[in-house]
């Protein structure tokens, strides 16, 4: 059973804070993904990963950065919190092109 | 630019009928189509899908066809139940190689069963 598990389900942050969201895939999956979920506009890709050390920008990355050290765990960052970064952030990852893509139980960020 | 789009935001069915939602697409380089199933404060979760080559894939009470003239997929739910309650995507995913490996999403259409 593919797991991908987010290291948070609920995060309250200051504006201005630096925030990191981790995520992890025990099923050796070489692509990784990052979106976020806000009403109205479904899921926006943020950045993701083909494999360790690679990253690619998605939709929407301003504001946001990538980690991948290790193929299972890919780190999203947020450099310095704002009220518009508060949304629902959902971690993704695909054994390769297509395939379904399973995805973690999201991490709800609030910045205040 | 919104390269899927599911035009309608709601959907409310009775129990035991057929609930359709339907997606578009404007991308003709996407070849493989997927739907998922989202409830509130949880990951979406895979649903089913199609390859550009098929024009229907069917499992269980769930179907999807696919016209690829039109670019329009619909996902077919019957008979609906009240556990289908929830916000369904539709995603698309291009040829393999490099770039193309991303998953793009629809905006989403809340569907509810009444009972």
């Amino acid at each position: 059973d593919v797991k991908v598990t987010q290291s948070s389900r609920y995060l309250v942050k200051r504006t201005g804070e630096k925030v990191f969201l981790e995520c992890v895939q025990d099923m050796d999956h070489e692509n990784m993904f990052w979106y976020r979920q806000d009403p109205g506009l479904g899921l926006r890709l943020i950045y993701f990963s083909y494999d360790v050390k690679m990253k690619e920008k998605g939709d929407i990355p301003e504001g946001y950065s990538v980690s991948r050290e290790k193929k299972e765990r890919f780190s999203l960052i947020l450099e310095s919190a704002s009220t518009n970064q508060t949304s629902m952030y959902l971690c993704a990852s695909i054994d390769r092109v297509n395939t379904e893509a399973f995805f973690g139980q999201g991490t709800r960020l609030t910045v205040v | 630019d919104q390269q899927v789009k599911q035009n309608s935001p709601s959907l409310s069915v009775q129990e035991g009928r057929i609930s359709i939602l339907n997606c578009d697409y404007t991308n003709s380089m996407f070849d493989y189509f997927l739907w998922y199933k989202k409830y509130p404060a949880e990951g979406p979760t895979f649903l089913i899908s199609i390859s550009s080559i098929k024009d229907k894939n069917e499992d269980g009470r769930f179907t999807v066809f696919l016209n690829k003239s039109a670019k329009h997929l619909s996902l077919h739910i019957v008979p609906s139940q009240p556990g289908d309650s929830a916000v369904y995507f539709c995603a698309a995913s291009g040829l393999a190689g490099f770039g193309n490996e991303k998953l793009t999403f629809g905006t989403g259409t809340r569907l509810t069963i009444i009972p």
